[in-house]
């Protein structure tokens, strides 16, 4: 248990499709972050959140939206993704800089499969 | 920029083999290093960390140390056991914005045979 849940863990979704995914830390951090695991691929540093205000957005197509309405709380909005967007979405937290070394907590990911 | 490239895998060893994972970085100024751990279907967890030079992390038997001479923090093990088989990540931070910004090797997947 690392403090850091992700629901769902798996998902299915068609092209056409609206899903979302959700990210809920109780560590008491002030940064959450998505990234993308994509096999044989480096993680992919897709959102990043400080005091829920986005900070980084890695030029990310516009069919994924990220929302942080608290500092507790993360979601990525999918809609019309493409086969090549399956892959194992994590999410993490941390302190926000100059109080922490930058240790990463993270959540056990979902797992998405676009048909 | 910066960046972190780690030794290709997968490793496969024996149980009780010594083992030792390459990481070199290229980084301005003095970022913190990681070893991040990924066990078969969960996410990444912090294995050891060392925020200076010459500083050396340690846990679960696995250690690493800052050479800021070489730019490395290669990990390593004296004897591994088949629950260590996972994919291994060296990552550092980048000071740059207000929160972490950690950036990740390839990882490498390690396999430990009985």
């Amino acid at each position: 248990e690392t403090g850091v849940t992700q629901t769902p863990r798996h998902l299915v979704m068609g092209m056409t499709n609206k899903k979302s995914l959700k990210c809920e830390q109780h560590l008491g951090h002030n940064a959450m972050y998505w990234y993308k695991q994509s096999a044989k691929k480096p993680l992919e540093l897709m959102f990043v959140y400080s005091l829920e205000e986005r900070v980084e957005n890695n030029s990310v197509p516009s069919r994924f939206s990220p929302e942080c309405p608290n500092s507790s709380h993360l979601f990525l909005h999918l809609h019309t993704l493409q086969p090549e967007d399956s892959a194992l979405y994590l999410c993490a937290s941390s302190q926000a800089w100059g109080r922490h070394s930058g240790e990463l907590f993270f959540g056990e990911g979902s797992r998405l499969t676009v048909l | 920029g910066n960046s972190v490239t780690q030794m290709e895998g997968p490793v496969t060893l024996s149980e009780e083999a010594f083992l030792t994972i390459n990481c070199t970085y290229t980084a301005t100024g003095y970022p913190s290093l990681f070893w991040y751990v990924q066990y078969p279907g969960e996410g990444l967890q912090l294995l050891l960390k060392a925020t200076k030079a010459d500083d050396k992390g340690s846990n679960k038997g696995f250690e690493a140390t800052y050479r800021k001479e070489t730019t490395s923090f290669h990990l390593e093990k004296g004897s591994v056991q088949v629950s260590d088989s996972a994919v291994y990540f060296c990552a550092l931070s980048d000071r740059g914005s207000s929160a972490s910004k950690i950036i990740f090797g390839s990882g490498t997947r390690l396999s430990i045979r009985p």
